[in-house]
């Protein structure tokens, strides 16, 4: 069974389309995330939802927008996307906020942007 | 701001021997997590271990252990009988108390060779 699952796995888009990455974890967890891990693997928090409502918003441009129909899905919207949007994003999930929750990552997804 | 840093961008070890990935942290919080994720060429981020820095004891889980130096802020990571499989990029993560995100270091990129 597959806890945290992305789709796409692959990614490949022109330059101002508009895309979308879909997130769903079966563990029952309250909390979900999206960070992105850039060309030299660095990676770095998007967005936080708990319960459907946005936590975290790190500086991330408003071309993305993440939405949450439900606590069990995260989804991330990109509009007009850019030659820099290319990297691998990855969907996280874990119980609550409480301090110090694990978070379990999904397989990632790779975005090209040519 | 929490920070992460990892010394070391590449290591290499022989199967079967021992080897020790490096990790600092600068925080001006008390009770927080620490974390060791391993992303292999699948590009899954699997967590390793995680400590919580309330605790004195270091966790270890089967072949995989951590020196947790709190007054240090050190978390290093030692891999016992290292397998093929080890091949992998290690990230070292912090988690606040307060907050949900995790603050990742650069990564150690670890081979192990035949």
């Amino acid at each position: 069974d597959t806890a945290v699952s992305q789709t796409p796995k692959y990614l490949v888009t022109q330059m101002g389309n508009d895309k979308s990455i879909k997130c769903e974890q079966n563990l029952g967890h309250d909390t979900m995330y999206w960070y992105k891990q850039d060309s030299k693997k660095f990676l770095k928090i998007m967005f936080s939802y708990n319960n459907k409502e946005l936590i975290i918003n790190e500086t991330v441009p408003n071309r993305f927008s993440p939405k949450s129909p439900d606590k069990a899905h995260l989804n991330l919207h990109i509009n007009s996307l850019e030659l820099g949007d290319s990297a691998v994003y990855f969907c996280a999930s874990s119980q609550d906020l409480a301090g110090g929750e694990t978070q379990y990552f999904g397989p990632g997804t790779r975005l090209l942007v040519l | 701001a929490q920070t992460v840093t990892q010394s070391q961008p590449e290591m290499s070890v022989q199967e079967a021997e021992t080897v020790t990935l490096s990790c600092t942290y600068d925080t001006s919080e008390n009770n927080y997590y620490l974390f060791w994720y391993k992303q292999p060429p699948s590009r899954q981020m699997i967590l390793v271990i995680r400590q919580e820095a309330y605790k004195q004891q270091n966790a270890t889980e089967n072949r995989f252990s951590v020196n947790f130096q709190k007054a240090a802020k050190s978390f290093s990571l030692k891999i016992s009988d290292s397998q093929l499989g080890d091949t992998a990029m290690y990230f070292c993560a912090f988690l606040g108390n307060a907050g949900n995100m995790l603050t990742f270091g650069g990564g150690t990129r670890l081979m192990v060779k035949p």
